[in-house]
């Protein structure tokens, strides 16, 4: 079965550094995995996604996720960080169940992200 | 604007009440989901329809109820709803239910039972 640690419920930086979000992931086969994020009484919106091509994913808005299948990680980054980017994101994996073969989209408990001035 | 459009945006209701959630995309996706999103709890899956089929139903209580009449538009009926069902509901679609599909999201009907 597939889970997703998101190791940090909070993350405080400073406008202008540098921005990680950390996100480790378990996965009986080879999973998809996606950072989605979700602004103040919105919906979520998907930032970038790997799918088993380039393990470097460019996503919107300057950020960038890599896919580390030693270290079972796809942390999320971004060089310097706007206020705007002041939000909630959630790492989610997906991949192929071992019966049916349908899919299922495994969401992380969030990370909130304040950005200070 | 992802394409994905929930109404109510806000809900208000007693428990006794009866009241049904919508959710409209129009961008040809052929699967359609229905989200809980609660406070400190990571989202929770509730139904899945493919083809307008539902697909899958992840132990939800029966005081909710599901409808997909075409591809286009996905209801959630809510009766004799407690207290701790106050949460975000979140639509979802994908073009199909293949992983590497990602999901758009409409932008939730927070509803609140009195």
């Amino acid at each position: 079965a597939q889970s997703v640690t998101q190791l940090d419920s909070h993350v405080s930086v400073s406008e202008g550094t540098p921005v990680l979000l950390r996100c480790n992931y378990s996965s009986s086969y080879s999973p998809s995995l996606f950072w989605y994020v979700q602004h103040p009484n919105k919906g979520l919106q998907l930032l970038l996604k790997y799918t088993s091509a380039a393990t470097l994913v460019k996503g919107i808005n300057g950020f960038e996720a890599e896919f580390k299948k030693s270290e079972t990680s796809f942390h999320l980054t971004k060089p310097s960080a706007h206020m705007s980017d002041a939000a909630e994101y959630f790492c989610v994996v997906s991949d192929l169940r071992l019966q049916g073969g349908s899919e299922k989209l495994v969401f992380g408990k969030g990370t909130k992200l304040t950005v200070n001035p | 604007e992802t394409g994905v459009t929930q109404t109510p945006r806000h809900l208000v209701m007693g428990m006794t009440n009866k009241k049904s959630l919508k959710c409209e995309q129009h961008l040809g996706h052929n699967a359609m989901y229905w989200y809980k999103q609660s406070a400190k709890k990571p989202l929770e899956l509730m139904f899945v329809y493919s083809l307008e089929e539902r697909v899958e139903n992840n132990s939800v209580p029966s005081r909710f109820s599901p409808e997909c009449p075409n591809s286009s538009h996905l209801f959630l009926h809510l009766h004799t709803l407690q207290p701790e069902d106050s949460a975000l509901y979140l639509c979802a679609s994908s073009q199909d239910r293949a992983s590497n599909t990602e999901a758009f999201f409409g932008q939730g009907t927070r509803l609140t039972v009195v």
